[in-house]
């Protein structure tokens, strides 16, 4: 079975905090992702690897960060939060083969006041 | 690069009706259209998915249709159940897997008992 954890379930921040998001999966895989996740928004991608210390822009990269030292972890970082930035985080994971399923974390609610 | 459009945005329908869900995509490149079920508090789960060389496929009660003239895709459950009540995402993956999926907003469907 598929599993990707995320570090912290809820988690309230201060404005101009440095927040660490991390996530971790266990089946190896090569690509992952960081979805933000907002009511009526869906799911927007922020950022994406697919390998160790490779990193692209997604959809919303700006106030956000990622860090991939090591394969089966993949961190999100919010600089200096800011409330706009309060949201649901998901992170995801799947397999560099075309056409395969995104397995996801249970997510972090993000709160930043 | 991509963009999908899902409607509706809340679908109510009495236990044991069928529900359908449709999603338009612009990027004709895109060859993958997973579709997900959020239930609440937890992550979303790949429930049904298809390629773009096939035009409908089935699984018991939930079944997808792909019209890639159109680029339009819907999602049909029938003998809708309450364990059915979920936020439902479409996605369409234009990038060989490695660029993440985008995804549609979301339909929140509810059943009616």
């Amino acid at each position: 079975d598929v599993k990707v954890t995320q570090s912290s379930r809820y988690l309230v921040k201060r404005t101009g905090e440095k927040v660490f998001l991390e996530c971790v999966q266990d089946m190896d895989h090569e690509n992952m992702f960081w979805y933000r996740q907002d009511p009526g928004l869906g799911l927007r991608l922020i950022y994406f690897s697919y390998d160790v210390k490779m990193k692209e822009k997604g959809d919303i990269p700006e106030g956000y960060s990622v860090s991939r030292e090591k394969k089966e972890r993949f961190s999100l970082i919010l600089e200096s939060a800011s409330t706009n930035q309060t949201s649901m985080y998901l992170c995801a994971s799947s397999t560099p083969q075309e056409n395969t399923e995104a397995f996801f974390g249970q997510g972090t609610r993000l709160t930043v006041v | 690069g991509e963009n999908v459009e899902q409607h509706p945005s809340t679908l109510s329908v009495q236990e044991g009706d069928s529900a359908v869900i449709k999603c338009t995509y612009s990027d004709s490149a895109s060859n993958y259209f997973p579709w997900y079920k959020q239930e609440l508090g937890k992550r979303p789960q790949l429930i049904i998915d298809i390629r773009s060389n096939v035009g409908e496929k089935k699984d018991q009660r939930i079944a997808v249709t792909l019209n890639k003239t159109a680029k339009h895709f819907s999602l049909h459950i029938t003998e809708t159940q309450p364990e059915d009540s979920a936020v439902y995402f479409c996605a369409a993956d234009s990038g060989g897997g490695a660029d993440g999926l985008t995804f549609g907003k979301g339909t929140h469907l509810i059943i009616q008992p």
